[in-house]
């Protein structure tokens, strides 16, 4: 059972935005940074987002991340049909001494 | 820029070992501060960090397969090895391995194998 909570699915339509949750469920990693992942149909997951809110090189702005206590939020903005997805919250688990990852969320761009 | 290629065999038989191998280019593993993971994706299902081995040598198992999992490095080579022992079909899976590594606050896989695809037959 991971420290991470999200939903199993969102969608939305192409241009719009969408918004995925991931709560966290011990106060082990309140004091911790989250990282996104997107994880495409036969390829390697990529990391989006690090630090709750900035982007490696290469990603474009409208990924965005932020964090509020325990949970932190991974907004998408212009939704493409190319950003049909899983996409992983992560985590340090201090109590493991390891990265976990959320549960990850399907996204469907309709 | 490091790249990671998972090797090893695409059928199992059950109650037998599997083997997977990492081959690391453009990155020692014996420096460097980082941790080389092996993440596994049961169909369906999502990502789970089963192991890593540090930099240092220092090991990390899941709780789960503590017992049938060892993850090792090669002495003289840029691999990092897995062996999971008497597998069963919950162990059928796509294998990654990653990197992992601080950037500034957090912790991130940044560079990630292709995968291998793990099946464990009867």
């Amino acid at each position: 059972q991971s420290v991470l909570t999200q939903p199993p699915s969102v969608s939305a339509a192409p241009g719009q935005k969408v918004t995925i949750s991931c709560s966290g469920t011990s106060s082990n990693i309140d004091n911790n940074y989250f990282s996104w992942y997107q994880h495409l149909p036969g390829a390697a997951p990529k990391l989006l987002i690090y630090d709750n809110n900035k982007r490696p090189s290469g990603i474009p702005d409208r990924f965005s991340g932020s964090k509020s206590g325990s949970s932190a939020t991974l907004g998408i903005t212009g939704l493409q049909t190319g950003d049909e997805a899983d996409y992983y919250c992560g985590i340090w688990d201090p109590s493991l001494s390891s990265g976990v990852f959320g549960g990850g969320t399907k996204l469907t761009v309709l | 820029q490091v790249r990671l290629q998972e090797s090893g065999p695409g059928l199992v038989k059950a109650s037998q070992t599997l083997s997977l191998t990492c081959t690391v280019s453009g990155d020692p593993i014996s420096y460097g501060g980082y941790y080389w993971n092996w993440i596994r994706q049961h169909p369906g299902k999502g990502l789970e960090v089963i192991g890593y081995i540090y930099y240092t040598g220092d090991t990390y198992y899941s709780p789960s397969l503590k017992s049938r999992l060892t993850i090792s490095t090669g002495t003289s080579s840029n691999k990092i090895s897995l062996t999971l022992t008497s597998v069963t079909a919950a162990d059928t899976a796509v294998y990654y391995c990653a990197r992992g590594g601080w950037i500034s606050g957090t912790y991130v896989f940044d560079s990630w194998g292709q995968g291998t695809l793990v099946t464990v037959s009867s």
